[in-house]
């Protein structure tokens, strides 16, 4: 059971250069989402998807964009990358059986974006 | 608007001592908290959580977290420290009021390191 699977692990992009991170999870998860972290704060989320067909905005969705492709597969895409989206980012996924809210996420690995 | 802030960037604590990882929270409704860690070059994974009930809290590994309303705290304790315990630890809320995403927000994090 792999659980959550996200390629590339590392990456290195030029200013302006176009990328897709790919994500997707084996456990039948309704809800997917995408965060990235950087040192000294944390883990912020950038765009989640509560279901097939539905993406949403978190708290940094600037120069971002996603993909809901089915329910295992939820891609993030950087259009132009900038200095700024160096980071690593983490999708994760959770079942939206029982308590709302209350359901534990399950992470990938997580990716090494550097954006010289 | 949900928030979770710790206030140790680093706890260091002797193999065999007691530990402690603080964590409050800001929510206007009653809380849903996390705690969840992350170990070097990995996706993070889920140690425990409260929903209700039982203000005490019993996860993996041996840790335990004690819910406390009026302090609006969520602390992460152990009584015998190990030094595989050294790791990054985030605590997390979602206010189930609040609407919006299921994804949680973080605190920044903080670093436990177990010396022998």
């Amino acid at each position: 059971n792999a659980g959550v699977t996200q390629t590339p692990k590392f990456q290195v992009l030029k200013t302006g250069q176009s990328m897709t991170l790919q994500c997707a999870q084996d456990m039948n998860h309704n809800s997917m989402y995408w965060y990235r972290q950087d040192p000294g704060m944390g883990l912020r989320l950038i765009y989640y998807s509560a279901s097939e067909g539905t993406t949403d905005k978190g708290e940094v969705p600037n120069g971002y964009n996603v993909s809901r492709l089915n329910k295992r597969e939820f891609s993030l895409r950087l259009e132009s990358a900038a200095p700024s989206q160096t980071s690593v980012y983490f999708c994760a996924s959770s079942d939206s059986g029982g308590i709302s809210g209350a359901n534990v996420l399950t992470f990938g690995a997580g990716s090494r974006l550097t954006v010289l | 608007a949900q928030s979770v802030a710790q206030p140790e960037d680093q706890v260091n604590v002797a193999e065999g001592n007691p530990l402690t990882v603080k964590c409050t929270y800001s929510v206007s409704g009653n809380p849903y908290l996390f705690w969840y860690v992350q170990y070097p070059n990995r996706g993070l994974q889920f140690l425990l959580k409260y929903i209700t009930g039982d203000n005490l809290v019993k996860g993996s590994y041996g840790f335990e977290a004690e819910f406390n309303k009026s302090q609006t705290s969520f602390h992460l304790k152990k009584p015998s420290a190990l030094v595989s315990d050294s790791a990054l630890y985030f605590c997390a809320v979602r206010d189930p009021s609040g609407g919006g995403a299921d994804g949680l927000t973080f605190g920044k994090g903080t670093h436990l390191i177990i010396q022998p």
